[in-house]
């Protein structure tokens, strides 16, 4: 089964520009989503997507980040415009709808200077 | 106050010792619980999953939960060099459908 996939690998923007990130799930995962990781802390969820509906953005910082998920398969995270503090890994995940657990992709790290 | 917490190392042990990675929590609506496993430049990887107070155990991994005490425990036996990554617990509350809260992670390096 192929995993989680995710484009760039790494990215580096000044402030204020914005960038994208893509995400491609296990194919039949119903639900993904987007986490961001800060340096030394655990994952936090910004958006989950069931299919191609938004199930929870509460914590996603609507002012300058969106995401979308086309058809209910491929996923992108924008930021716009970037700040220091967006540098971070951004994680995507899916998985089915049940509390056991998803696959992670290996991320995007995104440096803002 | 976070709502979960955990030691974010670092975590030193020879190879062949027993680790214990260890979380509190602070809400008792957490009701599933999770080890991930992520190694340098990876994403997480699920270890174990449980939703009962007790043990459960995987080869080398026993995961424990108490829910009394809202303490959870993962330990690992008979330490390899391949086990040296940043451990994470994470929690799901009952009814709030998939959404993990993390710890912010152990770091362990096994020594050869």
């Amino acid at each position: 089964e192929a995993g989680v996939a995710q484009s760039p690998r790494y990215k580096i923007i000044e402030k204020r520009q914005s960038v994208a990130f893509w995400c491609n799930p296990i194919s039949g995962h119903a639900t993904l989503y987007w986490y961001q990781q800060i340096l030394g802390q655990g994952p936090k969820l910004l958006i989950q997507f069931q299919n191609n509906g938004v199930v929870d953005d509460s914590q996603l910082p609507k002012d300058r980040f969106s995401a979308e998920r086309l058809k209910g398969v491929d996923s992108t995270l924008k930021i716009q415009p970037a700040k220091l503090e967006d540098s971070a890994v951004y994680l995507c995940a899916s998985g089915p709808p049940t509390t056991s657990g998803y696959t992670f992709g290996s991320g995007t790290r995104l440096t803002v200077v | 106050q976070k709502e979960v917490e955990q030691d974010p190392g670092p975590l030193s042990v020879p190879e062949g010792a027993i680790v214990s990675l260890n979380c509190t929590y602070s809400n008792s609506a957490f009701q599933y619980f999770m080890w991930y496993r992520q190694y340098s430049r990876k994403g997480p990887e699920l270890l174990m999953y449980t939703y009962s107070s007790g043990n459960k155990e995987d080869g080398r991994f026993t995961a424990q939960v108490d829910k009394s005490s809202k303490y959870i425990s993962l330990f690992i036996r008979d330490s390899q060099p391949s086990d040296s990554a940043t451990y994470l617990c994470a929690m799901i509350k009952g009814g709030s459908g998939d959404k993990l809260t993390f710890g912010t992670g152990t770091r362990l390096a096994v020594r050869p």
